[in-house]
């Protein structure tokens, strides 16, 4: 069974960089066809897309964050990454990670980040 | 504002069928058959429970089903159960541009 596991800083500051860790268990990240995907779900509102990277290490992100978002792999420690720049209180959220892009099944626990000085 | 809209709510009594829409373009919903939806129950991870349009992973109940037509997908739901209570969200593919585009969720009531 995978199981994936957010972990990074629950408290970040305004104009600082987030950086988050999704750890993959039950599987290798690289040894199947799949896409890594991180979503987030602020407080009273819906899901929404962040960006994704595919086994090849290949990208894509949400157009209204790309400019801020890097995704990346690391295949030695089964584990992928986010980092999102220029953080405000709009990032406030909880962020999670998951295997697949539109069909993602399955799906860490999330990561509350709250953004505040 | 999602890119995909949903109503914000729906309610149904326990034994009967609701459905809910999720309304997109001619560049999403219309172009693709890569439509999913999720059920989201508060402080819990989302739980896919369908994906392609109409096709259920491996342990979701077959009361649950998926549709397409023109620019609208919908989630069916029959015999309605009390842990059914959850929100719900469709996800589509929406090009290679903008990915993946989520719709704003709806609310679903067993009474």
């Amino acid at each position: 069974q995978v199981q994936l596991q957010e972990s990074g800083p629950g408290l970040v500051k305004p104009s600082q960089t987030l950086s988050l860790t999704c750890t993959v268990s039950g599987g290798s990240i690289s040894s199947a066809n799949y896409y890594w995907s991180w979503i987030r779900q602020s407080a009273g509102k819906g899901l929404e897309w962040i960006g994704r990277v595919y086994t090849d290490g290949s990208t894509g992100y949400n157009p209204s964050l790309k400019s801020r978002v890097t995704i990346s792999l690391d295949t030695s420690k089964n584990q992928f990454s986010l980092k999102m720049s220029s953080m405000t209180a709009a990032d406030t959220a909880v962020y999670y990670c998951a295997r697949g892009s539109i069909a993602c099944d399955f799906w860490g626990q999330g990561s509350p980040v709250t953004v505040s000085s | 504002q999602s890119a995909l809209t949903q109503p914000a709510s729906v309610s149904g009594s326990p034994g009967q069928s609701i459905t809910i829409s999720c309304t997109g373009t001619s560049s999403d919903i219309g172009s693709y058959d890569l439509v999913s939806w999720y059920q989201h129950h508060p402080g819990k991870a989302p739980k896919l429970m369908i994906y392609e349009g109409s096709k259920r992973p491996s342990g979701v109940s077959s009361r649950f089903s998926g549709s397409k037509s023109g620019n609208t997908a919908s989630l069916t739901i029959s015999g309605l159960q009390a842990e059914d209570e959850a929100d719900y969200y469709c996800c589509a593919y929406a090009g290679a541009n903008t990915f993946v585009v989520f719709g704003g969720g709806t609310k679903l009531t067993v009474l």
